[in-house]
C-alpha cells in the first residue's frame, strides 16, 4: 500500500530551525516527484518545494533560501529542512507525490507552529 | 506567479443536483489543471488532473473541463459525502492553488 507518514513538526520560536521527515512506504522515494505542500490554520494551499527524480529541487519564492528539500533512498525518506522560521510559516506540513502535474498521494501532516 | 481565482467563494445545492464550481487562471495555463476536494480534519484528494481526466477511483459524476484561462468542475447529482472543500492548481508554471469554494447543503 502506497503510504506517506510525516513527522517532525512542533512549536518553535521564531527564528529557529526545525527538520520535517516523510515516511515513504509502497514505493521508492527516488522514483517519484515528491513535493511539500503546506496548509495554514483556515486557508488554503502552498507547495512550497518539489524534488524531481533526477534530484533538481525548487522552492516557492516565500521559503527560497530558507527551506531545503532532500531525500535519502536508503531509508526511503524525504525530508524538509526549515531554517530561520517565521510566525508565517506556520501551517500544517503534507508530503506528496506528483503525478501528471496533480498532487495525488498525500500524508495526513505534521504541525509546525513558530511562535514565542 | 500564476494566480488562480475560484468562484463562487461557497456554493449552496440540493442533493440529487448539479454543481458548478469555476476556476479562472491570471494567464493561460494550457490544461495543466488539477481538481481537489478536502474535508475537514483530512489531506485533500485529487479528483482531476489534465484539466478533464479523472484520477484512480474517482466516481464519473465528477467532471473537468476547460483549456487556457477558463475551467469548471461539475459534480452531477450530489451525493451526500461530496459536500466538502474545492480547490483548483495549476502546474504549468510552478504549482499554484485557487482560495477554494465551499460546497455545502442547501
Amino acid at each position: 500500500e502506497v503510504q506517506l507518514v510525516e513527522s517532525g513538526g512542533g512549536l518553535i520560536q521564531p527564528g529557529g530551525s526545525l527538520r520535517l521527515s516523510c515516511a515513504v512506504s509502497g514505493f521508492t522515494v527516488s522514483d517519484n516527484f515528491m513535493s511539500w505542500v503546506r496548509q495554514a490554520p483556515g486557508k488554503g494551499l502552498e507547495c512550497v518545494s518539489v524534488l524531481y527524480t533526477d534530484g533538481t529541487t525548487n522552492y516557492a519564492d516565500s521559503v527560497k533560501g530558507r527551506f531545503t528539500i532532500s531525500r535519502d533512498k536508503s531509508k526511503n525518506m524525504l525530508y524538509l529542512q526549515m531554517n530561520s522560521l517565521r510566525a508565517e510559516d506556520t501551517a500544517v506540513y503534507h508530503c506528496a507525490t506528483i503525478w501528471s502535474g496533480g498532487f495525488d498521494v498525500w500524508g495526513q501532516g505534521t504541525m509546525v507552529t513558530v511562535s514565542s | 506567479e500564476t494566480v488562480m481565482t475560484q468562484s463562487p467563494a461557497t456554493l449552496s445545492v440540493s442533493p440529487g443536483e448539479r454543481a458548478t464550481l469555476s476556476c479562472r487562471a491570471s494567464q493561460s495555463i494550457s490544461s495543466n489543471l488539477a481538481w481537489y476536494q478536502q474535508k475537514p480534519g483530512q489531506a485533500p484528494r485529487l479528483l482531476i488532473y489534465g484539466a478533464s481526466t479523472r484520477a484512480t477511483g474517482i466516481p464519473a459524476r465528477f467532471s473537468g473541463s476547460g483549456s487556457g484561462t477558463e475551467f469548471t468542475l461539475t459534480l452531477s447529482s450530489l451525493q451526500s459525502e461530496d459536500f466538502a472543500l474545492y480547490y483548483c492548481q495549476q502546474y504549468n508554471n510552478w504549482y499554484t492553488f485557487g482560495q477554494g469554494t465551499k460546497l455545502e447543503i442547501k
